[in-house]
């Protein structure tokens, strides 16, 4: 079946540093992945989408690399505010209008 | 960009009860989706619904205790009918950009729980 994984235990790191997560999927052949950011109590907020032909995506202080042949996807957030801190989730969709499936999310905690 | 509203943003629920969820946008959509997140848990699709039509429901999730409705291009709602505790949850609604589930806008969510 069909799986995402995300790292399942918080990330720690300092303010200042690069946080990495990780989105590795099995069974899957994804046109595109998307990032997403989710404050607690709150809808996840859409921040990046790569396609399966692109190796890398960036915007402002975050990057995405997408490796269709490792399975995987990184996202980075360079020099990290504590702003930054929240859960992050990766999301894979086949195409056209099927459905997309959420990873369960990393927590990232920058700390100050 | 969209922005989404949801009605209302929490509850408590006795069991065997019924909640309707309300979900706005401020422009037209074709289709809207609702979600659930339980605790801890990433998001799982409930349905798609689009103006007009059915909605189309995923596997694990049926109209009679999820009917939904679509009235309009801007307006859904999501009723979560005879509730238990295990229906105690996170509902979100959300519209894709460019008719599918593209990059997402989610509503705020209603948080449930169900005593």
């Amino acid at each position: 079946s069909q799986k995402i994984e995300q790292n399942s235990e918080a990330l720690n790191i300092q303010e200042g540093k690069t946080a990495t997560l990780t989105c590795n999927y099995t069974n899957y052949s994804p046109a595109y992945l998307q990032w997403y950011r989710q404050d607690p109590g709150r809808g996840p907020v859409f921040l990046l989408l790569i396609r399966e032909n692109e190796k890398e995506k960036r915007k402002e202080r975050l990057k995405v690399t997408f490796d269709t042949t490792l399975k995987q996807s990184l996202f980075h957030i360079t020099a990290s505010q504590p702003a930054d801190s929240a859960t992050y989730l990766c999301a894979l969709n086949s195409g056209g209008y099927q459905k997309v499936t959420f990873g369960t999310g990393t927590k990232l905690q920058v700390i100050p | 960009s969209a922005v989404i509203s949801q009605k209302p943003s929490r509850d408590i629920c006795q069991r065997g009860t019924s909640l309707t969820i309300q979900c706005q946008v401020d422009s037209q959509v074709t289709m809207m989706f609702w979600y659930r997140q339980q605790p801890g848990q990433s998001l799982t699709l409930i349905a798609t619904a689009n103006q007009g039509s059915e909605a189309t429901y995923e596997s694990g999730f049926v109209i009679d205790k999820f009917p939904i409705s679509r009235p309009n291009l801007t307006f859904s709602t999501l009723t979560v009918s005879n509730m238990s505790p295990e229906d105690s949850s996170i509902y979100l609604c959300s519209v894709g950009t460019s008719g599918g589930q593209e990059t997402q806008y989610f509503g705020p969510g209603t948080r449930l729980l169900v005593l």
